[in-house]
């Protein structure tokens, strides 16, 4: 089965410092995602990306935050002047081809800590 | 009122009793319903995936969804310790959009 596959695993970062995510959704899909999740919380919605556009975005997605689709097959995740509350996993999704593009299939994640 | 809630558990269940998760909702423009699966500080796994109202059923696994009621359901049969992890309900309202999640239910299968 293709896999979402997400690097680095772990990211250590001083805080006011940016940071890049990288992610390779699952290929030939238009449709991406990112995630995140505060250690002991509820996965939060950040962004989804179709067609090399913003489709959705939430509160949390502000102007510190911006997604890219560098080349082909890669998708970043950047946020400029990390704070202490970004420490979290971040996660990315994408649907499979010839599934339906509401089934979401999430990367192994990013565990972003920010001192 | 949180628009997705899920009972945080643990809920502890003996090996090869049936599992009953639950999460409750207040959008009613909810149209998709999801069951992940996580272990600790992995990402979230797809189980189950269903649209509207009715059940679905996959292997040990079997998904109800309720939309009169706000009310969604997974139910394992036959739980292994490998079973334990945290439950995830997500919900969309069409497919694509972004998944709101449950606080997740955590369950735990003893030998």
């Amino acid at each position: 089965e293709p896999e979402v596959t997400q690097t680095p695993s772990h990211q250590v970062t001083q805080m006011g410092q940016e940071v890049i995510l990288r992610c390779v959704p699952i290929s030939n899909h238009l449709y991406f995602y990112w995630y995140r999740q505060i250690l002991g919380q509820k996965v939060e919605f950040l962004v989804s990306f179709y067609n090399n556009e913003i489709s959705e975005k939430s509160e949390i997605f502000d102007d510190q935050f911006s997604v890219e689709r560098p080349d082909g097959s890669n998708f970043t995740l950047k946020i400029r002047s990390t704070k202490l509350e970004d420490s979290a996993m971040y996660f990315c999704a994408s649907p499979r081809p010839g599934l339906s593009r509401g089934e979401q299939f999430f990367g192994p994640g990013t565990r972003l800590t920010v001192l | 009122q949180k628009e997705v809630e899920q009972d945080p558990g643990p809920l502890s269940v003996p090996e090869g009793a049936i599992v009953s998760l639950n999460c409750t909702y207040s959008n009613s423009a909810f149209q998709y319903f999801m069951w992940y699966r996580q272990y600790s500080r992995k990402g979230p796994e797809l189980l189950m995936y269903t649209y509207s109202s009715g059940n679905k059923e996959d292997g040990r696994f079997t998904a109800q969804v309720d939309k009169s009621s706000k009310y969604i359901s997974l139910f394992i049969r036959d739980s292994q310790p490998s079973d334990s992890a945290t439950y995830l309900c997500a919900m969309a309202r069409n497919a694509g959009n972004m998944l709101t999640f449950g606080g997740g239910t955590r369950l735990m299968v003893k030998p």
